[in-house]
């Protein structure tokens, strides 16, 4: 089965520029996180979807940032217009939705770098 | 104050030896704990999870205090590839699987 994949590797973007970054959830899972790590810092939240609905999006650093997820499958992040600080790596994760009141397991792509010059 | 704190570390221990990793967490209301590990360059995968009657898995052994807000990961008899970025985690908020993370703490084994 595959995992969580996310499009691009990397990407290199002049600021002030647009990126947009793709990632595809394990299948079935309803549950979709997006993460960012800048450098030298933690791992931090940024949103989290449920289906095709944001459940939680108080960790998105400001309007630059946009996140949607049509039809409850793949997502995509864009960052419009991109600035330096945002620089770092974005990771997704995915998650099958709570059964019984037990926490399922996050599992991550393998990110996205993005370096913003 | 972070709200999951590590020491970065880095560790350098000899193969073959015991370690131990800490971590402390401020919000009292985390109700979910766990360990992860991340590779070089690669994605955060779980470890294992933390619970507070411990818990082991082969040569892993957690464990949490809730009273202390205290977490810890044992490595027994450390491998060449137990080397890695060990990140503490806390569920934050009860039903959302919201995760923060500690800044890691990087674990080199020695030959």
């Amino acid at each position: 089965e595959a995992g969580v994949t996310q499009f691009p590797s990397h990407s290199v973007i002049e600021k002030g520029q647009t990126v947009t970054l793709r990632c595809d959830p394990i299948s079935g899972h309803d549950n979709l996180y997006w993460y960012r790590r800048v450098m030298g810092k933690e791992i931090k939240f940024l949103l989290h979807f449920v289906k095709e609905s944001k459940q939680d999006e108080s960790g998105m650093p400001n309007n630059r940032f946009l996140a949607e997820r049509t039809g409850g499958t793949y997502s995509t992040l864009k960052v419009q217009p991109a600035e330096l600080e945002d620089s770092g790596v974005y990771f997704c994760a995915s998650s099958q939705g709570r059964t019984g009141g037990w926490n399922t397991e996050a599992f991550f792509g393998q990110g996205t770098r993005l370096t913003v010059v | 104050r972070k709200e999951v704190e590590q020491d970065p570390g880095p560790f350098n221990v000899p193969e073959g030896a015991t370690v131990a990793f800490n971590c402390t967490y401020s919000n009292s209301a985390s109700q979910s704990f766990f360990w992860y590990r991340q590779d070089c360059r690669k994605e955060p995968k779980l470890l294992m999870s933390v619970y507070s009657s411990g818990n082991e898995d082969g040569r892993f052994t957690a464990q949490l205090n809730r009273a202390s807000q205290y977490i810890s990961l044992l490595i027994r008899d450390s491998k060449l590839s137990d080397s890695a970025t060990y990140l503490c985690v806390a569920e934050s908020n009860f039903g959302n699987e919201k995760l923060t993370f500690g800044t890691g703490t990087r674990l080199t084994i020695i030959p």
